[in-house]
């Protein structure tokens, strides 16, 4: 089976440039998670969404990031416009209702110059 | 506050021997589920072992087994018969329930553990 998918896995780009980063969850999963991770803060939930619908963008930083779900299959992040404190490890997760597990994605590095 | 502790920033450990990674978890709700995920070099989450606050017995797969002591608030990580494969990072997670139902993971700061031949 296929587990959660991102792309790109690796992307360096300069400051002020849109970065957008995609995920498709395991199929039949209805929850999907974004996370952060930095050596300074470890792992941040970023946002997260059920049946395709944010449900909690607490953690989104500031309105340069955005996240979407057009359908359960596809999910994106976008930072635009990016800056140098935005490099970091991004993460996608997904779980289904009823299971307590999470699913990561092999992440995303994003390397802003 | 809900929080994650882990306290131990890095461990070692002798190939073959076995180890205990820490864990406290601070929570005021009656139904919420501990887990441990696995951060290899290559950087991908890993997840290998699950508890549930209400589960009787310790979780165990294969050479993963938690140490969970509800009283001490405590859910420690043992791997038995330690593998050079073994060393990475080492997250405790905790499932909490936000309003709404909802459930998200909160994530201790990690261990790193080292295997040596």
């Amino acid at each position: 089976d296929a587990g959660v998918i991102q792309s790109p896995r690796h992307e360096v780009t300069e400051m002020g440039q849109e970065v957008t980063l995609r995920c498709k969850p395991i199929s039949g999963h209805d929850y999907l998670f974004w996370y952060r991770q930095t050596m300074m803060r470890g792992l941040e939930l970023l946002i997260y969404f059920n049946n395709n619908v944010p449900i909690d963008d607490s953690g989104m930083p500031e309105d340069r990031f955005s996240a979407k779900m057009p359908n359960a299959s596809f999910s994106t992040l976008k930072i635009q416009p990016s800056e140098p404190r935005d490099s970091a490890v991004y993460f996608c997760a997904s779980s289904s209702q009823g299971q307590e597990t999470q699913y990561f994605g092999p992440g995303t590095r994003l390397l802003v110059l | 506050a809900q929080k994650i502790t882990q306290t131990q920033p890095g461990m070692f450990v002798q190939e073959k021997e076995a180890v205990t990674l820490d864990c406290t978890y601070d929570t005021s709700d009656p139904s919420y589920g501990l887990f441990w995920y696995k951060q290899p070099s290559s950087g991908e989450m890993i997840f290998l072992i699950y508890q549930g606050s209400y589960d009787q017995q310790n979780a165990t797969e294969g050479r993963y087994s938690l140490n969970f002591q509800k009283a001490r608030k405590s859910a420690n990580l043992v791997i038995s018969a330690s593998q050079l494969g073994d060393s990475a990072m080492y997250f405790c997670a905790m499932r909490v329930t936000v309003s709404g139902g909802y459930n998200k993971l909160i994530f201790g700061a990690g261990t790193r553990l080292a295997v040596h031949p």
